[in-house]
C-alpha cells in the first residue's frame, strides 16, 4: 500500500459537535481527494485539493470543509456532525488528476 | 453534471465464467476510465484504466473496452476465481477533470 494513513479509524461522535478526520502522506503526491462511501451510493467526492491551500468541492462537499497547510497532511471538519454523515470515509492520492488514486485504509464515522 | 451508470448492481457468475461490467458517462470531454476493485472491509485499488486515444487495454484476465461515441466501458474478467469476488467501481473524469465513481457492482463467484 501507497505511505497514506488516516486517523482516527474509527469515531462515535454526538450530534452536534465538531469533528475533524486526518489523512497523511509519505509520496509526496500533489492531489488529495476526501470521498464519502455510502451502501448503494459507491464512492462520493467531497472535496480535493491540487495543491498546499488549493481546494476545491466535490459532489458532496455541504457540511464539510477541509484545509491543506502542508504537501503531506489533508484534514477534513465536519462544523456541526450530523447522523446523514454516519459513513466510511476513505481519502485518497494521487500524482496527477487523470492518474492512479491510492487510496488510505478509511475512517468509520458513526454520528449518534 | 457528470454521471457515471454502472450495471449490473449485483452478478453471479460460475467459477470459470466470464463476468461483463458495464458503465456508461454522459460527459463527452471524460478522458479517463479507471476500474477499481474493493474485498470486503479493504480499501478500493485499481486493477486497470483506460485512456480516450484507446479502444482496449487488456492485463492478463481482465481487459477494459471503450467506445466513446456511445460513451460507454466495460470491464471484462475471464477465467473467474474465487479471489474476483469483490465490489468493482468504474469511475471517468469530467470536464473539470474530477473523477466520478459509478455506484459499485457486486461480484460473487459461485464454486
Amino acid at each position: 500500500d501507497a505511505g497514506i494513513t488516516q486517523s482516527p479509524r474509527h469515531k462515535v461522535t454526538e450530534t452536534g459537535t465538531p469533528v475533524t478526520l486526518r489523512c497523511h502522506q509519505t509520496e509526496n503526491h500533489r492531489y488529495m481527494y476526501w470521498y464519502r462511501q455510502d451502501p448503494g451510493h459507491g464512492l462520493r467526492l467531497i472535496h480535493y485539493s491540487y495543491g498546499v491551500k488549493d481546494t476545491d468541492k466535490g459532489e458532496v462537499s455541504d457540511g464539510y470543509s477541509v484545509s491543506r497547510s502542508k504537501t503531506e497532511d489533508f484534514l477534513l471538519t465536519l462544523e456541526s456532525a450530523t447522523s446523514s454523515q454516519t459513513s466510511v470515509y476513505f481519502c485518497a492520492i494521487s500524482e496527477s488528476s487523470s492518474y492512479e488514486q491510492y487510496f488510505g485504509p478509511g475512517t468509520r464515522l458513526t454520528v449518534t | 453534471g457528470e454521471n457515471v451508470e454502472q450495471h449490473p448492481s449485483t452478478l453471479s457468475v460460475q467459477e470459470g465464467d466470464s463476468a461483463v461490467i458495464k458503465c456508461t458517462y454522459s460527459d463527452s470531454a471524460s478522458n479517463y476510465f479507471p476500474w477499481y476493485k474493493q474485498e470486503l472491509g479493504k480499501r478500493p485499488q485499481l486493477i486497470i484504466d483506460i485512456r480516450s486515444n484507446v479502444g482496449e487495454k487488456k492485463d492478463q484476465r481482465i481487459a477494459v473496452t471503450l467506445n466513446k461515441t456511445a460513451k460507454h466501458f466495460s470491464l471484462h474478467i475471464t477465467e473467474t476465481q474465487p479471489e474476483d469476488s469483490a465490489v468493482y467501481f468504474c469511475a471517468a473524469t469530467n470536464r473539470d477533470d474530477k473523477i466520478i465513481f459509478g455506484k459499485g457492482t457486486r461480484l460473487h463467484i459461485l464454486p
